[in-house]
Formats: structure tokens, sequence, C-alpha cells
């Protein structure tokens, strides 16, 4: 079965450190990768996908992603965290052959400490 | 402005008492499905549709239905609600269009409690 597995389900950080959040996924056939955030007591909101080309993908508050086929991970980071960043995190895939559906990773949440 | 509208956005409820909640989304998807958010699981498929009247099972349907009569709505039907369906619920819709990466777009979530 396809699975999702995000390492860490809560990660505490201090405000203008360094973060990293791991996901790695059961299958290497073809994927579509995501990072969907949820801010407290909010929708879901895509930060970042890969679809294909650069194994290094950006969002516009600077978090980076990287793929790795060889290893089956998506994972995200980012090199200095904002308060503001303090939400939970999600890592999706989408397999080609499987249509519309995203398959979830269980969650990190991230907390950002003054 | 692109949305998938959900409500209610709250609810609680009483086991057994029949609800609904409803869709609805304004950019003419084919693709609907609902999900349900509970903590450690990330988000797990209850229904999809890939158009009107087409409608299938995802990985956790026991103890929902849902239809599509109309391409811009898609209710989740809780016929008998029991405690183990509190949970946050969100619709999501996109074209269809296998072998693309679409994106994907997502209400703003139903909490819904049943006690």
């Amino acid at each position: 079965a396809q699975s999702v597995t995000q390492l860490d389900s809560q990660v505490p950080v201090f405000e203008e450190a360094p973060v990293e959040l791991r996901c790695n996924y059961s299958s290497s056939v073809s994927v579509y990768l995501f990072w969907y955030v949820q801010y407290p007591n909010q929708g879901l909101q895509l930060l970042l996908k890969y679809l294909s080309g650069s194994t290094l993908v950006e969002s516009i508050n600077g978090f980076e992603a990287e793929f790795n086929k060889s290893q089956t991970s998506f994972h995200l980071r980012k090199p200095s965290v904002h308060i503001s960043d303090t939400a939970e995190y999600f890592c999706a895939v989408r397999y080609k052959a499987a249509g519309n559906k995203l398959t979830f990773g269980g969650g990190t949440r991230v907390l950002v400490k003054p | 402005e692109a949305q998938v509208t959900q409500n209610p956005r709250y609810l609680i409820t009483v086991t057994g008492k029949k609800l609904t909640v409803t869709c609805s989304q304004n950019m003419n998807h084919e693709y609907m499905s609902w999900y349900r958010q509970d903590p450690g699981l990330g988000l797990r498929q209850i229904y999809y549709s890939m158009n009107v009247e087409v409608t299938d099972k995802g990985d956790v349907p026991e103890g929902y239905k849902v239809s599509r009569k109309e391409k811009r709505n898609f209710p989740l039907i809780l016929e008998s609600p029991s405690p183990n369906q509190t949970s946050l619920y969100f619709c999501a819709s996109s074209p269809w269009a296998t072998g693309t990466g679409n994106t994907i777009y997502f209400g703003e979530g139903s909490w819904l409690t049943v006690v």
C-alpha cells in the first residue's frame, strides 16, 4: 500500500534557527510531491510542490524541499524560521497512476519559540 | 475568486442524528473528494467523485455517504454519526486529469464533534 511517513510529529525550534521536516514515501514509481501548511484554526494551504525538472523547489516564504528519488524522500527545510511559521506541515504524495488522490503523512507540528 | 466552500464550519451533534456537510466549488472542476484529518494520521480520503453521478470509495468510507448530482456540489452525509466520526473534515476539488500535477484546492475545514 502507498504510504507517506513524516518522521517527526513535533519539532520545537527557536526563532531564527534552521528547521528540517523529514518526509519519506513508500514507492519510487512516478509521483508528484507536495508540502501543505495548516496554520492554527485554518485550512490547508499549498506550500510547494515537485512535479518534474529540478529536484530543488522553493516557496515564496523561504521554504525549500528537495526530491530524492533514490531515497524516496522530500524533506522540507528553512534556514531561519519566524514565529509566524508556527503551524502543522503535511507532506503529501500523488501517485501518477492513482489519479487525483493525495496520500498524506501524519503531519509535523512546528512550534517556533522566541 | 477560486473557492471551495464548506458548511457548517463547526458542529456538535449527538450520536445517531443524521447530518450533512455541504461542499461547493466555483471552478467547474470535475474531481471532488472528502478527507478527514485525525491527530497523527494526517488526512485520509473518505470518498471521491470524478464527475457528476460518478463516485467511489476512498480509504475510510465506512459510515459515510456522498452524492454528486451537480458538478459544483459534493455533500458528505453521515446517516447515523458515531463518536469515532469526531474529526476535522476537508472537501477538495481539482480538474480531472490523470498524469498531471494540477493543483488540488481545499476548503477551510469542518470541525465535527459527535457526543
